[in-house]
């Protein structure tokens, strides 16, 4: 297990197209998140879940935005009819639930860009 | 509303020169301290992870330390190198899940 994969590193799409972005976290970690970080700017929370429950969404997180993670391990994220300010990189991270270690692996991250 | 505020925005140092970035949270009722590194255009690198009972952590030529009473925590690196170079992210966890960013320190080590 070499890290958290997140798939594709790029992605160009005309406004209003749907995408989806496929994030595979480390195998034993439990917790998996999204964020957003445009440019500038700290990464922004999306949302995030605990095996297969969606347990946090931010209000960034419009009703075009949609994530799953249906058997616990790996977790898509789709954004539909995309608009220009949903350009940005897409970045996916996950940890382990342990009373000691709340410690962050995060992904390289998926860049969207909206034209 | 939680926020989080790092400062300077940018930074410029010689070689070897050793420095400090700054980190503050406007709610003191932090779970952990993450200080993270990002290279352009790439995801985040954790490089030191404080718990709110601790008051510093250290690695190498990076120590981060934490003062929840003054809501600051401050990452000084050593002996500065180019390879260095970088954005330097502070982020809090109230809660043990999601984490609150700051803006970033843009730091360049000139050889």
């Amino acid at each position: 297990d070499t890290g958290v994969s997140q798939d594709p590193r790029h992605k160009i799409t005309k406004r209003g197209q749907n995408v989806t972005f496929r994030c595979d976290p480390i195998s034993e970690h439990n917790r998996l998140y999204w964020y957003r970080q445009t440019l500038g700017q700290g990464p922004e929370f999306l949302t995030y879940f605990q095996n297969e429950a969606q347990l946090e969404k931010s209000r960034l997180l419009s009703d075009r935005f949609s994530a799953e993670r249906p058997k616990g391990s790996f977790s898509t994220l789709e954004i539909q009819r995309t608009e220009q300010g949903d350009s940005a990189m897409y970045l996916c991270a996950s940890s382990l639930l342990d009373r000691t270690n709340y410690g962050y692996t995060f992904g390289s991250g998926t860049r969207l860009t909206v034209v | 509303k939680q926020e989080v505020t790092q400062i300077p925005a940018a930074l410029s140092v010689p070689e070897g020169e050793n420095l400090v970035l700054n980190c503050s949270f406007t709610d003191s009722a932090i779970y952990n301290l993450q200080w993270f590194r990002q290279d352009p255009g790439k995801g985040l690198t954790s490089l030191l992870l404080i718990q709110s009972s601790q008051r510093e952590q250290t690695s190498g030529r990076l120590n981060a330390s934490l003062d929840k009473s003054s809501g600051r925590s401050t990452l000084y690196i050593a002996a500065s190198q180019p390879g260095d170079s970088a954005t330097y992210l502070c982020a809090v966890s109230y809660s043990g899940s999601r984490l609150t960013f700051g803006e970033g320190t843009q730091l360049t080590v000139n050889p």
